[in-house]
């Protein structure tokens, strides 16, 4: 199974400033890696698949990146309904798997 | 509009049986992969299962194979989920979300999720 370890746990940031959030997979998952956006006692979002592609309704202020098994999503400047917990999953082998999430708080 | 409605969830004893169901509607139901995903009061997500738009070819997360089965009715738009032998360890709410493509597996769209509950 790959373990997809997100770091850092917890992350601080104000308002309108830039949130880089990481996401390591314990052995090679090519592009195959989606980030999902969460608040409290709502389903999870998807924000980006393919590593970079943006889905439909997601905002230009987040992109992803990397390939292999580093991976970040960053947000260019953060707004108030951001404020969320973030999780990486990787698709590219069964079983598919996410990471552990990271919270994104106010500062 | 496209949506997911789970339902089926509830408290049951350990060892029980239960069987979700997820109403999907606005888009064509046998195109995409299916999934469930659950999420433990205050933990991470976890995958589950899959299934493909056929319904010919399903994988399950080690922690529920040979206990859960997967499955669909294209003809109703409707996805099952199939739990026995239930755990406290399967406490959790559970979501059924849809696959972007099928050679995509990321979920793209997502329940509001029905909770089940293992306690006697």
């Amino acid at each position: 199974e790959i373990v997809m370890t997100q770091s850092p746990a917890t992350l601080s940031v104000s308002p309108g400033e830039r949130a880089t959030l990481s996401c390591r997979a314990s052995q090679s998952v090519s592009g195959n890696l989606a980030w999902y956006q969460q608040k409290p006692g709502q389903a999870p979002r998807l924000l980006i698949y393919g590593a970079s592609t943006r889905a439909t309704v997601t905002p230009a202020r987040f992109s992803g990146s990397g390939s292999g098994t580093e991976f970040t999503l960053t947000i260019s400047s953060l707004q108030s309904e951001d404020f969320a917990v973030y999780s990486c999953q990787q698709y590219n082998n069964w079983p598919r798997t996410f990471g552990q999430g990271t919270k994104v708080e106010i500062k | 509009e496209v949506q997911l409605l789970e339902s089926g969830g509830g408290l049951v004893q350990p060892g029980g049986s239960l069987r979700l169901s997820c109403a999907a509607s606005g888009f064509t139901f046998s195109s995409d992969a299916m999934s469930w995903v659950r999420q433990a009061p205050g933990k991470g997500l976890e995958w589950v299962s899959v299934i493909s738009g056929s319904g010919g070819s399903e994988h399950h997360a080690d922690s529920v194979k040979g206990r859960f089965t997967i499955s669909r009715d294209n003809s109703k738009n409707t996805l099952y989920l199939q739990m026995n032998s239930l755990r406290a360890e399967d406490t959790a709410v559970y979501y059924c979300a849809k696959d972007v493509t099928e050679y995509v597996g990321a979920s793209e769209i997502w329940g509001q999720g029905t909770m089940v509950t293992v306690s006697s």
